[in-house]
């Protein structure tokens, strides 16, 4: 069963700080790894994507992967009010489908 | 540009229904995945559409079907419905081949059994 573990939420952090998702995954042979933001009520909108070990920043967000251990995370600088949602991380091994972890609840407190 | 679309939007069905959900793909993909959320969890795979057949299918039973079509179209069928089946069912599309392809996600169909 190829697994993927989220550090466990809600995460709460008041605005202006860094919020900092951690994902872990099973299966050694993963290639791919997302970021996906799910509003509640709201189906999943990617945020980031990542495909080699390092960091990879996209505007106040940075991704970063590291095989080895087997973990991916998500930062969040200058959290605003507008970042409180859940958030996703998905690991593709090749064969086509994504798994998800259970998600990690963020809330950005004004 | 039309993203992902899906329908319907909420439906509700008793137990031993049967239902049928749909979704045309982003423009351009013509690979389609389901997935079904149930409340408080991450999205767990269903199957796997390409080129009008199942390509790859996840851990659920008989009971749960699908068709695409030659314009990359889905549905996703489900028979005997159960309690248990209440929850979000999305659909992604995406280009076909590279794990590194992004899968786009629809706004879902909200399912309750009762």
């Amino acid at each position: 069963q190829k697994e993927v573990e989220q550090n466990s939420g809600p995460l709460s952090v008041p605005e202006g700080a860094i919020a900092s998702l951690n994902c872990t995954y099973s299966d050694r042979g993963s290639q791919s790894f997302f970021w996906y933001r799910q509003y509640s009520g709201k189906s999943p909108e990617l945020i980031m994507s990542i495909y080699s070990n390092g960091d990879k920043e996209d505007g106040r967000f940075t991704a970063q992967l590291n095989k080895a251990s087997q973990y991916v995370s998500l930062l969040i600088r200058d959290s605003q009010p507008s970042d409180s949602a859940t958030y996703l991380c998905a690991v593709n091994d090749g064969d086509y489908k994504l798994s998800f972890g259970a998600g990690t609840t963020v809330t950005v407190r004004a | 540009d039309a993203g992902v679309t899906q329908s319907p939007t909420h439906l509700i069905k008793t137990r031993g229904q049967q239902v049928t959900l749909r979704c045309s793909p982003k423009s351009g993909h013509d690979t389609v995945s389901w997935y079904q959320q149930a409340l408080g969890q991450g999205p767990q795979f269903i199957f796997q559409y390409y080129e009008e057949e199942e390509r790859q299918r996840g851990n659920f039973p008989d009971r749960f079907s699908g068709h695409q079509f030659p314009n990359y179209s889905s549905e996703l069928n489900v028979n005997a419905l159960l309690l248990g089946d209440s929850a979000l069912y999305l659909c992604a599309s995406s280009l076909p081949g590279l794990a590194k392809n992004i899968q786009y996600f629809g706004a879902g169909t909200r399912l309750s059994v009762l």
